[in-house]
């Protein structure tokens, strides 16, 4: 059973701040890493799909990075803005199967 | 990027009742759509893997013949909680993956509170 963990819990930060969360997985086995941004009252979005050790990700002021070998991955989120604020989930998946998932990141972007 | 819908969000039932959770792909095919569960302050635990046209590959301790999953074509699949009781009271969520895709698209979730 993967066991794929989030830190910290949850973050509250001020506008303009940047801030990073990380995601431990288990390095065997691996196949792919993804990250979900998860509003209240919608369905989760997905904001990456990284697949070899040592990928960087960007969309916009988020970025991802990825580590296979030691098993963790970093979403940084530069100057947040309080649009930001969610649930920030990452999830493992080994082989072509189903996702398992951290218990995520909430993340407070006060204006 | 592809919509998954998910309804109804909230519902509640009495004890003894059954009910039925949809999950649609509206504009893709999904040959492969799962459930999750979630409760307070916990992960997305999976439930069970949906294939159309198959029977659902349920994860252990989760039981089948109380949590029905049906796959009947590309873009639905539904989840009937049957006889609920007070702690199937939980949120419950699909997603969906294109036909030879990684990526997956989730609906909004179902809020399901049995009385």
């Amino acid at each position: 059973i993967l066991n794929v963990e989030q830190s910290p819990q949850s973050l509250h930060v001020q506008e303009g701040d940047s801030t990073n969360f990380t995601c431990s997985f288990p390095s065997s086995n691996f196949y792919a890493l993804h990250w979900y941004r998860w509003e209240t009252a919608k369905s989760p979005e997905a904001l990456f799909v990284m697949t070899l050790n040592g990928d960087e990700k960007k969309k916009g002021r988020i970025s991802a990075t990825l580590n296979t070998k030691e098993g963790y991955s970093y979403l940084y989120i530069k100057g947040s803005q309080p649009e930001d604020s969610a649930t920030y989930l990452c999830a493992q998946t080994s082989g072509y199967s189903t996702l398992t998932f951290g218990k995520g990141t909430m993340l407070l972007v006060s204006p | 990027g592809a919509v998954v819908s998910q309804h109804p969000s909230w519902v509640i039932c009495k004890s003894g009742t059954s009910v039925k959770i949809e999950c649609r792909s509206l504009d893709f095919q999904a040959t492969t759509m799962f459930w999750y569960r979630q409760f307070p302050k916990q992960s997305l635990m999976l439930m069970a893997t949906s294939n159309e046209g198959s029977k659902a590959t349920y994860e252990q301790g989760v039981e089948k013949d109380k949590f029905l999953i049906n796959h009947a074509s590309l873009t639905l699949s539904t989840l009937t909680v049957t006889s609920a009781h007070p702690e199937d009271s939980s949120f419950y969520i699909c997603s969906a993956r294109e036909t030879g895709k990684i990526e997956l698209f989730f609906g909004e979730g179902s809020r399901l509170t049995v009385l």
